[in-house]
């Protein structure tokens, strides 16, 4: 049973506009949600990461929003350039398993120019 | 620091066949964990491995395997093959504590004819 959504599989967003990547959990044990993105034949690359604690996380151009009390994560990109057309994995992780992610399907972001 | 390295990157396999998957960590990462990916599926987990130890399972069937060598390297290995084994294999190596990110290898993409 998949207990990370990604129920956007694409997004296509103009350059220099915002990107938003939404995510969905079920398990409230989760306490680390962590966003990955993935070109085509290559592996994840890792983006960007919140502790259960917080409800906002900022890295440059890139911030996720935790809301807990709705099991509800957020990327956002701003501004969108087009390097950043990737598939974008939303993952969580649990104290009682721990080195194991749990992955969404993912989400095609397109930006064009 | 060299990243996490997968060999062979691409394999052609028959049905029936049996074949191993080698996976090298970062220096210094004590947990590996395999994940398979297919279209539309997302990132499955097969496997974690902590010094030595499967310390996580995903829900695969027995023909998946794995171990992990005092160096920390991993292998993986898929008997009696299947034609819906066709997929993207990924490794990833972490220090596997709670909320360490994942550092993902390119991936052996397997094809089953």
């Amino acid at each position: 049973d998949q207990q990370v959504k990604q129920n956007s599989p694409s997004l296509s967003v103009q350059e220099g506009r915002i990107s938003i990547l939404n995510c969905d959990y079920t398990n409230s044990m989760f306490d680390y949600f962590l966003w990955y993105k993935k070109y085509p034949a290559e592996g994840p690359t890792f983006l960007i990461s919140i502790s259960s604690i917080k409800d906002k996380n900022e890295d440059g151009r890139f911030t996720v929003f935790l809301n807990k009390s709705a099991k509800h994560l957020s990327l956002h990109i701003v501004p969108s350039q087009p390097g950043d057309s990737a598939v974008y994995f939303c993952a969580a992780s649990r104290g009682s398993t721990l080195g194991r992610l749990y992955f969404g399907r993912g989400t095609q972001l397109t930006v064009w120019p | 620091k060299a990243g996490v390295t997968q060999t062979p990157r691409y394999l052609i396999k028959t049905r029936g066949q049996q074949v191993t998957l080698s996976c090298s960590p970062i220096s210094g990462h004590r947990s590996v964990s395999w994940y398979q990916q297919t279209p539309g599926q997302g990132l499955q987990f097969l496997f974690e491995y902590f010094s030595e130890t499967q310390r996580n399972k995903g829900n695969f069937p027995g023909r998946f395997s794995g171990r992990q060598f005092s160096n920390s390297r991993s292998e993986m290995n898929v008997s009696t093959l299947e034609l819906g084994d066709s997929a993207l294999y990924l490794c990833a190596s972490s220090l596997g504590g709670a909320g360490e990110k994942l550092f993902f290898g390119s991936g052996t993409q397997l094809s089953v004819l």
